[in-house]
């Protein structure tokens, strides 16, 4: 398994509190993306990240920024957290030089806003 | 929006079987790929075809591509309950940013 991990992996907040989820890799994969999985929805790609310092939105990106200064992690942070940002959050990574399109998952992270 | 759509919804069938599932993309595509999730975990990658192959093969799983439909086809052999999962179609776009699109899912259940 391809070395990503989330924390925390399930967070409850309330309405209005900034909320931070983390992805880690040890593969030193180039690109990092962050995506939300909702009922009737698939996966949707909220930001991503091309190297250190170097992100862009994806389709659902209002209410979310990302920050990288790492190689190794990417941050997604929710300024002031909204119940419709209840979902579970997916980092992928993924790395020129392979099949640089094929993606690998983390866990996810089951966020419920109240 | 979504690029992909995958039909069926769901798929129940019986361990031996065979599963199809298909998928439809609007926009032109570098390469277009499979993933599987099982319940409360990450998505797996499965297989990719390039816009330029017609159709792939890796152990149960064959795909085939037709770009002049847009559409993208996932035949299980054979299937077996650990099977069970949702599987998910996604596509490159020949932008080759690296992102994908990905559609909504089937949902698979093979039934021992």
């Amino acid at each position: 398994d391809a070395g990503i991990t989330q924390s925390p992996r399930h967070k409850v907040t309330e309405t209005g509190t900034p909320v931070t989820l983390r992805c880690h890799q040890t593969e030193n994969h180039r690109y990092m993306y962050w995506y939300r999985q909702d009922p009737g929805h698939g996966l949707r790609l909220i930001h991503y990240s091309y190297g250190v310092k170097d992100t862009d939105k994806g389709e659902v990106s209002d209410g979310y920024s990302v920050s990288r200064s790492k190689t190794e992690d990417f941050l997604l942070t929710l300024e002031s957290a909204t119940s419709s940002q209840t979902s579970v959050y997916f980092c992928a990574i993924s790395a020129p030089g392979l099949d640089y399109n094929e993606q690998f998952f983390g866990p996810g992270t089951r966020l419920t806003v109240l | 929006s979504q690029q992909g759509e995958e039909d069926p919804q769901a798929l129940s069938i019986q361990e031996g079987e065979n599963a199809t599932m298909n998928c439809s993309y609007k926009t032109s595509i570098n390469n277009l790929q499979w993933y599987r999730q099982n319940s409360g975990r990450g998505l797996v990658h499965l297989i990719l075809i390039r816009s330029n192959e017609r159709e792939k093969h890796s152990g149960r799983l064959r795909v085939t591509l037709d770009t002049s439909k847009k559409s993208s086809s996932l035949l299980i052999t054979a299937s077996r309950a650990a099977d069970t999962a949702s599987y998910f179609c996604a596509t490159a776009s020949s932008s080759n940013t690296g992102k994908l699109i990905f559609g909504q899912g089937t949902t698979l259940q093979v039934k021992p």
